[in-house]
């Protein structure tokens, strides 16, 4: 297994359009995590699954944000009618069970205008 | 949302220097850990602290995690250029979400 694996690595839409990030954690972990990095920050929270289940949301979450682990293997990460404060890296991360160290993968960098 | 305080938030050095950095928090966290960041890239792990007290290696990286779980400092020996980057704490608590700090960049000049 090479690690966490994000797609698309890059991703420019126009302001109201809707997108959807995937992420394919690392195959024994059973735990998985959404994070938001904005220039010249640490990476901030969204949310994160145990297997199938979503498991916590911060606030950051709008209701035009939600993430979806089907089968507790990959996730996907959808924005609805995308806006400008969206521009970020969305990060995703894995763990095993019962353990703190998340291994992240390269992230999705998405750019609205 | 929380994050950590995270010093110095950017250091110039000359290679071979050592560095140190450190990061506080008013809450107690039951993890530390530090990441490193290139541009463009996710945040890769370093090092992992899980007890209060205690001092880790990683080749030329130090961590400790200290006694008051509320702080932890990293320090790099002998720095060389590949160190440039943007160095994060960490710090996890009871359900194994992370709350990171601000960063600190590296500049090492060969």
């Amino acid at each position: 297994d090479t690690g966490v694996s994000q797609d698309p690595r890059h991703k420019i839409t126009k302001r109201g359009q809707n997108v959807t990030f995937r992420c394919d954690p690392i195959s024994e972990h059973n735990r998985l995590y959404w994070y938001r990095q904005t220039l010249g920050q640490g990476p901030e929270f969204l949310t994160y699954f145990q297997n199938e289940a979503q498991l916590e949301k911060s606030r950051l979450l709008s209701d035009r944000f939600s993430a979806e682990r089907p089968k507790g293997s990959f996730s996907t990460l959808e924005i609805q009618r995308t806006e400008q404060g969206d521009s970020a890296m969305y990060l995703c991360a894995s763990s095993l069970p019962l353990e703190t160290e998340a291994f992240f993968g390269q992230g999705t960098r998405l750019t609205v205008v | 949302g929380q994050q950590l305080n995270q010093s110095p938030q950017s250091m110039f050095i000359q290679e071979g220097e050592d560095v140190s950095m450190n990061c506080t928090s008013s809450s107690i966290f039951n993890t530390w850990l530090w990441y490193k960041q290139d541009p463009g890239e996710g945040p890769v792990l370093l090092i992992a602290l899980y007890k209060a007290g205690e001092l880790t290696s990683n080749g030329r990286l130090t961590a400790q995690f200290g006694i008051t779980r509320k702080d932890s400092f990293l320090n790099i020996s002998a720095s060389i250029p590949s160190d440039v980057g943007i160095y994060f704490c960490a710090g996890g608590g009871s359900n194994y979400k992370l709350t990171f700090g601000k960063g600190t960049l590296l500049t090492v000049n060969p």
